[in-house]
């Protein structure tokens, strides 16, 4: 069955750098983009980054451009986030989410399915 | 960017009640537009995909309308399994924004 399962998140000081992983499984890794999602302690839902199935289409949200970086390893079936500049406010749990088929439409981009997710804590 | 806002912010109803849940976009997203279930302390899950597709697997329950602007998530008899936060995604432009949950609870 498609599975993701994120690692890498923990405590962090402001300003440090922290490197999400999710190691996917299940399903044809390079056929799909793959974003990141976060979610702050009793919040809503956060779009964080995309990255297209061959790393060809990379996006970020207002919030982490210029901080984060998404890159996968499509030998390796593994998504990263690598975050630098960590502050505060980018506490959350962080969600590796399997995007669209390359083969969908360019409009096709809701997640499905979802790992477990990662807390990341920044004090 | 596109803000999406979701009403109410919580709804509390019976079981076998109907529950809506609405999702305005800020511009016109054609049908682009996806909902998720997220139940307490669990990663969220696909109900509805393109506005009114149901995700298979998904009760027959779950329903979903709308395009441009408005959208709409029904539950036509809500169940106890039902309880939990729902979110809706444009999913046309990026960056990909969500609405800010719609809490659902029995009452």
């Amino acid at each position: 069955q498609v599975q993701l399962v994120e690692s890498g998140g923990g405590l962090v000081k402001p300003g440090g750098s922290l490197r999400l992983s999710c190691a996917a499984s299940g399903f044809t890794f390079d056929h799909y983009y793959m974003g990141w999602v976060r979610q702050a302690p009793g919040k809503g839902l956060e779009y964080v980054s995309y990255i297209g199935s061959s790393s060809g289409f990379t996006n970020y949200a207002d919030s982490v451009q210029g901080r984060f970086t998404i890159s996968r390893d499509n030998a390796k079936n593994s998504l990263y986030l690598q975050m630098n500049s960590l502050r505060p406010d980018d506490t959350a749990i962080y969600y590796c989410a399997r995007g669209r088929a390359y083969t969908n439409s360019s409009v096709h981009n809701w997640f499905d399915p979802w790992g477990q997710g990662t807390l990341v804590t920044v004090s | 960017d596109i803000p999406m806002t979701q009403s109410p912010s919580s709804v509390s109803a019976s079981i076998g009640d109907r529950v809506t849940i609405t999702c305005r976009a800020s511009q016109g997203i054609a049908s682009w537009l996806a909902w998720y279930q997220q139940k307490p302390g669990k990663a969220p899950k696909l109900l509805i995909y393109g506005a009114s597709n149901l995700q298979s697997g998904v009760p027959s329950r779950f329903s979903g309308s709308g395009s441009g602007t408005d959208f709409t998530l029904s539950i036509s008899s809500l169940q106890a399994e039902d309880v939990g936060t729902y979110h809706c995604q444009q999913s046309d432009i990026f960056p990909l924004t969500f609405g800010g949950g719609t809490k659902v609870e029995i009452k």
